[in-house]
C-alpha cells in the first residue's frame, strides 16, 4: 500500500531564508506531484516529477525526486511572503489516476 | 480552454440528508477524480470515473456514489450524511494527453449539522 509522509508539518521562516520540504513514499510510484493551497482555496499544481533525478524549478521553488531513495524535495530558495501557504505533495502510479496525499507543509513566511 | 468548474460553491444539510454535487471537467480531459479533504488534512481520495465507468475507489461507504455523463462532467452523491462528511469536495480532471497531471477544481464546501 502506498503512504506518503511529508515533513516538516510546519515551518515558520523569515524572509530571505532558504528551507526545503521533505516527501517520503513507501512503495514504488511513478509519478510525484507538488501542490500548493492557500487558505479556503483550492489545490494549485506545482510541479510534477515523472523520472528519477528530475529536477524542476519555477521561481524560488525546485523540486526533485530521487526514486531509489523513494524521496522527493521541494527547495524554497530566498523566501518571500507570497509563498506562505500549505504545499501537498502526493504520489500515484500510472496503473491508475489516484494520488495519495501527504498530511501537507503549512509554511509561514514572516517578513 | 475552460477549466474545472464545481457547483454549489458551499452548501449546508443536515444528518441524514442527501447531497448531489457537480463537476464539470476541463476540456478534452476523460477523466474525473473526487476527494474529500477535512480541515486541516490531505485530500483523500473517493472514487474515480473514466468514459462514465468508476475506475477505481478509495476507502469510502457504498453511501458515497457518482456518475460520469458523455460530455465527462461528472456528480458525487452521498447518502444519509454523517456530521463527518463536512468537508471541502474537490473534484480532478485529468487524460493522458495532460501526461496525468491532474487540475482541481474551486471545490464545494459542505456542512453537516
Amino acid at each position: 500500500e502506498l503512504k506518503v509522509e511529508q515533513n516538516p508539518l510546519f515551518l515558520s521562516m523569515q524572509e530571505g531564508k532558504n528551507y526545503t520540504i521533505y516527501c517520503n513514499y513507501s512503495t514504488t510510484s511513478d509519478r510525484l506531484y507538488w501542490y500548493r493551497q492557500d487558505p479556503g482555496k483550492s489545490l494549485e499544481s506545482l510541479f510534477v516529477l515523472l523520472s528519477n533525478g528530475a529536477v524542476k524549478q519555477e521561481g524560488r521553488l525546485m523540486a526533485s525526486l530521487d526514486t531509489k531513495a523513494r524521496l522527493s524535495t521541494l527547495h524554497i530558495t530566498a523566501a518571500v511572503h507570497d509563498l506562505s501557504a500549505t504545499y501537498f505533495c502526493a504520489a500515484g502510479m500510472d496503473s491508475n489516476y489516484q494520488l495519495i496525499w501527504g498530511a501537507g507543509t503549512k509554511l509561514i513566511i514572516k517578513p | 480552454e475552460t477549466g474545472v468548474t464545481q457547483s454549489p460553491t458551499h452548501l449546508i444539510k443536515t444528518r441524514g440528508q442527501q447531497v448531489t454535487l457537480r463537476c464539470s471537467s476541463q476540456s478534452g480531459h476523460n477523466t474525473v477524480s473526487w476527494y474529500q479533504q477535512a480541515l486541516g488534512q490531505g485530500p483523500q481520495f473517493i472514487f474515480q470515473y473514466y468514459r462514465e465507468e468508476e475506475n477505481g475507489r478509495g476507502n469510502f461507504p457504498p453511501r458515497f456514489s457518482g456518475l460520469q455523463f458523455p460530455n465527462y462532467s461528472s456528480e458525487l452523491n452521498v447518502n444519509a450524511l454523517e456530521l463527518d462528511d463536512s468537508a471541502l469536495y474537490l473534484c480532478a480532471s485529468s487524460s493522458i494527453l495532460a501526461g496525468y497531471e491532474q487540475f482541481f477544481g474551486p471545490g464545494t464546501r459542505l456542512t453537516v449539522l
